[in-house]
């Protein structure tokens, strides 16, 4: 069965910068694209960015440009979420998400907790 | 950016009721793209709808989505005590995704 195992949770300090593994099982993982997914306390869901695993490309939401990096190890299997500078409101769950043919995410990491505080 | 907008924010219903939640969009939406999740506290939101009308692999047939161009609506026909939550729409197109601020269905 498709399971995405996400790194554990984190504690950063303002302007640092943080690195989340999501490692893919169940499935040929260059097939299908990765999603990346925040939700901060008690809000709603937000996107970040979409990684193809096939080709690299990437395309990230407005408001995190240049602050964001998605990766792929197809040799692992694994995607990686990097976000720089680090702000208080970056604290977060993190969720990395398998794309399906129909562009919907039915398969979803359990979800990387990130605390930004001083 | 396609904003996609949920109403009601919340919705109070008792066992047994009929639950209906609107996602109305910015500018049309490719139908085929347009999906719907349940998320419970502490948990991974799971897929419900795909494809606007399309349920996904185990989801009970008292979920129902239906809907096009800028307004679709998801529908649970016989509420049960598990199925209240938060629900949110979602859309892909031109290599962005956008979420609904969410719906939560709360028992009355």
């Amino acid at each position: 069965q498709v399971q995405l195992v996400q790194s554990g949770a984190e504690v950063k300090k303002p302007g640092a910068s943080v690195k989340v593994s999501c490692k893919a099982s169940g499935y040929t993982f260059n097939h299908y694209d990765i999603t990346w997914v925040r939700q901060l306390p008690g809000q709603g869901l937000e996107w970040m960015g979409w990684i193809s695993t096939y080709s690299g490309d990437t395309n990230y939401a407005q408001k995190l440009q240049g602050r964001v990096t998605m990766t792929t190890d197809t040799s692992t299997s694994t995607a990686y979420m990097e976000l720089r500078s680090l702000r208080s409101d970056d604290t977060a769950v993190y969720y990395c998400t398998k794309i399906s043919t129909w562009y919907d995410s039915e398969d979803w990491g359990q979800g990387t907790l990130v605390t930004v505080s001083s | 950016e396609i904003v996609l907008t949920q109403s009601p924010g919340t919705l109070s219903l008792s066992p047994g009721e009929r639950a209906t939640l609107s996602c109305r969009a910015s500018q049309s939406v490719i139908s085929s793209y347009l999906a719907w999740y349940q998320q419970k506290p502490g948990q991974a939101p799971r897929l419900l709808i795909y494809g606007a009308s399309s349920r996904a692999t185990g989801i009970p047939d008292r979920f129902s989505g239906s809907g096009s161009g800028t307004d679709f609506t998801l529908t649970i026909s016989r509420l049960e005590p598990e199925d209240f939550a938060v629900y949110y729409c979602q859309q892909y197109g031109s290599s962005l995704y956008t979420f609904g601020q969410g719906t939560k269905l709360e028992i009355k």
